[in-house]
C-alpha cells in the first residue's frame, strides 16, 4: 500500500474548520484514500474515503488533488469531540489490508 | 455506518490462562475480518486477516499457535490468546468488511491485562 505522510499534531479552535493534510505521492491508480479517526481508548472510526473526486458526507469533506498525490480532510466546524488521532491510509487495490501510520493528533481548543 | 461489536470490552487474567475475544458484525456480513493490536502510545498493528470459512493469514512475527483466530460465520470472528503472558497485555481491535474492496469498520476494542 502507498506510504502516507501526515503532520504529527495540529491544533484547531472550536467552531473553526480543521484542515488535515496527507501526502501519498506513491499512490497507484486504483488505491483509494481512506480517513479514520481514533478517539482515546476506542476503536478507529471510519470517516470518509475517495478515489479521484472530492467527497463529502455528514462528518467531513475530502479534497483530493488532481494528481492524487495528496489530500485534505476537512472538518467544517470542529467541536471538542473531534479531538482524536486522524489516520490517512491508502490500502492496496483489491485488498483491504490496512497499514496505519502514526496519524495526526488533532487537538480542538475551546 | 456499519456496526462492529467486541466482547468483552476489557479482561484481566492470570499468566498462563487463555482468553477468547469475540468480534461481531451487527448489521452486515463481514466476509473478511481483521485483528489488530495496539500498545500504549503506538499505532495499530495488523495481526491477521481472516476470510469466512478459511484459515487466517498471519502477519510476520505473529505466532499463529498463540493467537488462534476462527471466522466460522459471516458475522462472528474470535481471537483466542493462548497461554497469555504479561507481554500480551494490549488493546485488541477487530474490524470487518463486506468484501475485500469494501470499507473496514472497526470494533470498540478489548483491553487485555495479563497479571
Amino acid at each position: 500500500d502507498a506510504k502516507t505522510t501526515q503532520p504529527p499534531s495540529m491544533d484547531c479552535a472550536e467552531g473553526r474548520a480543521a484542515n488535515l493534510p496527507c501526502n501519498h505521492s506513491t499512490i497507484s491508480g486504483n488505491e483509494y484514500v481512506y480517513w479514520y479517526r481514533q478517539i482515546h481508548s476506542q476503536g478507529p472510526q471510519y470517516i470518509i474515503h475517495g478515489l479521484k473526486n472530492n467527497e463529502t458526507n455528514e462528518m467531513a469533506s475530502l479534497i483530493i488533488t488532481e494528481d492524487r498525490k495528496s489530500s485534505t480532510l476537512i472538518l467544517p466546524h470542529a467541536t471538542l469531540r473531534d479531538t482524536a488521532v486522524y489516520y490517512c491510509i491508502a490500502p492496496p487495490g483489491g485488498y483491504q489490508k490496512v497499514t496505519f501510520g502514526t496519524g495526526t493528533k488533532l487537538q480542538v481548543i475551546p | 455506518g456499519a456496526v462492529v461489536s467486541q466482547h468483552p470490552s476489557w479482561v484481566i487474567c492470570k499468566s498462563g490462562t487463555s482468553v477468547k475475544i469475540e468480534c461481531r458484525s451487527l448489521d452486515f456480513q463481514a466476509t473478511t475480518m481483521f485483528w489488530y493490536r495496539q500498545f500504549p502510545k503506538q499505532s495499530l498493528m495488523l495481526m491477521a486477516t481472516s476470510n469466512e470459512g478459511s484459515k487466517a493469514t498471519y502477519e510476520q512475527g505473529v505466532e499463529k499457535d498463540k493467537f488462534l483466530i476462527n471466522h466460522a460465520s459471516l458475522t462472528l470472528s474470535t481471537l483466542t490468546v493462548t497461554s497469555a503472558h504479561p507481554e500480551d497485555s494490549s488493546f485488541y481491535i477487530c474490524s470487518g468488511s463486506a468484501a475485500v474492496q469494501e470499507t473496514q469498520y472497526f470494533g470498540p476494542g478489548t483491553r487485555l491485562l495479563v497479571l
